[in-house]
């Protein structure tokens, strides 16, 4: 099961900041947080990642709380084309194989606006 | 990240037939996932595959429905077999390089 929660949609007008939010409150000391989108019949593309540290990258940032219990991914000036189902996903990170799976939740629709 | 390929990318198939979906990597990589995303529906993972084992099957997924081969570390197969209308969904790989894990660009398999 996933052990993320996220809204089930959102709206964003074009050129402004979307701000995606999710939930993760049992995650473990050794689980990222990873963020993918999925534009529609296209496989899903990586955003960002991090652990507890907040990270920013040419497509986004991420905002992890101290707690880790919640993150919040930034997109900060929506396009068009930014429209797509956001996925938040932790993930567990060692030498164990089984562990390196993603399991996707239900994801965000975001609906950038013009 | 590694550049991955699946073919076909599309497919129309007679049902009680099957379809052998492929996926190459451009780098090695140490495991290969392969996914089902059914209309309308989030990703399921169906099983894991590492390069001179077998693959590990997810809940409610069976080698015989859906055998994988990795016979290299760039390279892995996944068979839907005996299909039926409900097996119609997108078939995605995945690869796990370092700390990220990038996907193909899916199969889009329908079963008539």
């Amino acid at each position: 099961d996933a052990k993320t929660t996220q809204p089930t949609s959102m709206d964003c007008a074009e050129g402004r900041a979307a701000n995606l939010p999710c939930n993760h409150s049992t995650i473990s000391g050794n689980e990222y947080v990873y963020w993918y989108r999925q534009i529609h019949s296209q496989g899903p593309q990586y955003i960002i990642h991090g652990l507890k540290n907040n990270e920013t990258n040419e497509m986004a940032s991420l905002i992890i709380t101290e707690d880790r219990k919640s993150s919040t991914l930034i997109l900060p000036h929506a396009t068009l084309r930014d429209t797509a189902v956001y996925y938040c996903i932790v993930r567990v990170v060692n030498s164990g194989g089984s562990n390196y799976k993603l399991t996707f939740g239900k994801g965000t629709l975001l609906t950038v606006n013009p | 990240s590694a550049v991955i390929s699946q073919k076909p990318s599309r497919d129309i198939c007679q049902r009680g037939t099957s379809l052998t979906i492929q996926c190459q990597v451009d780098s090695q990589v140490t495991m290969m996932f392969w996914y089902r995303q059914q209309p309308g529906q989030s990703l399921t993972l169906i099983a894991t595959a590492n390069q001179g084992s077998e693959a590990t099957y997810e809940s409610g997924f069976v080698i015989d429905k859906f055998p994988i081969s990795r016979p290299n570390l760039t390279f892995s197969t996944l068979t839907v077999s005996n299909m039926s209308p409900e097996d119609s969904s997108i078939y995605l790989c995945s690869e796990t390089l370092g700390l990220g894990v990038f996907f193909g660009q899916g199969t889009r398999l329908t079963v008539v």
